[in-house]
């Protein structure tokens, strides 16, 4: 089935930028489509973006387009989001899901992100 | 967007007893391949959301077998027979069918 961990959080300004990985390991990576979805603090779960299994297709959510990017290095088995032009209301848990359509099989454990100045 | 609207939002119930909790989608989930994309999600008190069902009906692995999703088109439903302790947490409905992909708004299971 596999484990997901994910890094990079932290504190960081508005306006900022923040690199999130999520590792992957026990399963063949390259095969899954993958998943992005977070939480704000006392909030329900709101889907990111999602990538196939070759990295040729990515979804984002409209809010995020153009300042979250996903990208994912099989040879590494590490899904990656690149996140932009941070806003306060970007504060929350970042998960990564193993598959896409059937809402992730697997999940991570989170990693915090906090914008605020 | 798909709107996913669940009801109700919080869900007292008394151990031993069964719940129920409805999902409706503002479109039809049915995919061009056929498949329905409507999963249920559990995320217990300070956890990783965790998947119960998938495809409407679809029980992981290692989930009991008193969870049971059922439904079609836009109506869907998860239910809980028996209900314990170990099921308090807030449940979600997510939807893979359409971009972007929609979560429900989460329903509160607690015991009485």
């Amino acid at each position: 089935e596999g484990q997901l961990l994910e890094s990079g959080g932290g504190l960081v300004q508005p306006g900022g930028s923040l690199r999130l990985s999520c590792a992957a390991s026990g399963f063949t990576f390259s095969s899954y489509a993958m998943n992005w979805v977070r939480q704000a603090p006392g909030k329900g779960l709101e889907w990111v973006s999602a990538i196939s299994g070759s990295a040729s297709t990515t979804y984002y959510e409209d809010s995020m387009k153009g300042r979250f990017t996903i990208s994912r290095d099989n040879s590494k088995n590490t899904l990656y989001l690149q996140m932009n032009s941070l806003r306060a209301d970007d504060t929350a848990v970042y998960y990564c899901a193993k598959g896409v359509r059937e809402g992730g099989s697997v999940w991570g454990q989170g990693t915090t992100v906090t914008v605020s100045s | 967007d798909v709107v996913m609207t669940q009801s109700p939002l919080s869900l007292p119930v008394t151990l031993g007893q069964s719940a129920s909790i409805s999902c409706r989608s503002s479109q039809s989930l049915v995919h061009s391949d056929g498949n329905t994309y409507l999963n249920w999600f559990q995320q217990r008190p300070g956890q990783s959301p965790r998947r119960l069902i998938y495809r409407v009906s679809n029980r992981d692995s290692g989930v009991p077998d008193r969870f049971s999703g059922s439904g079609s088109g836009t109506d869907f439903t998860l239910k809980i027979s028996r209900v314990e302790a170990d099921d308090v947490g807030v449940y979600y409905c997510m939807q893979g069918t359409h971009w972007p992909l929609t979560f429900g708004g989460g329903t509160k299971v607690e015991i009485k």
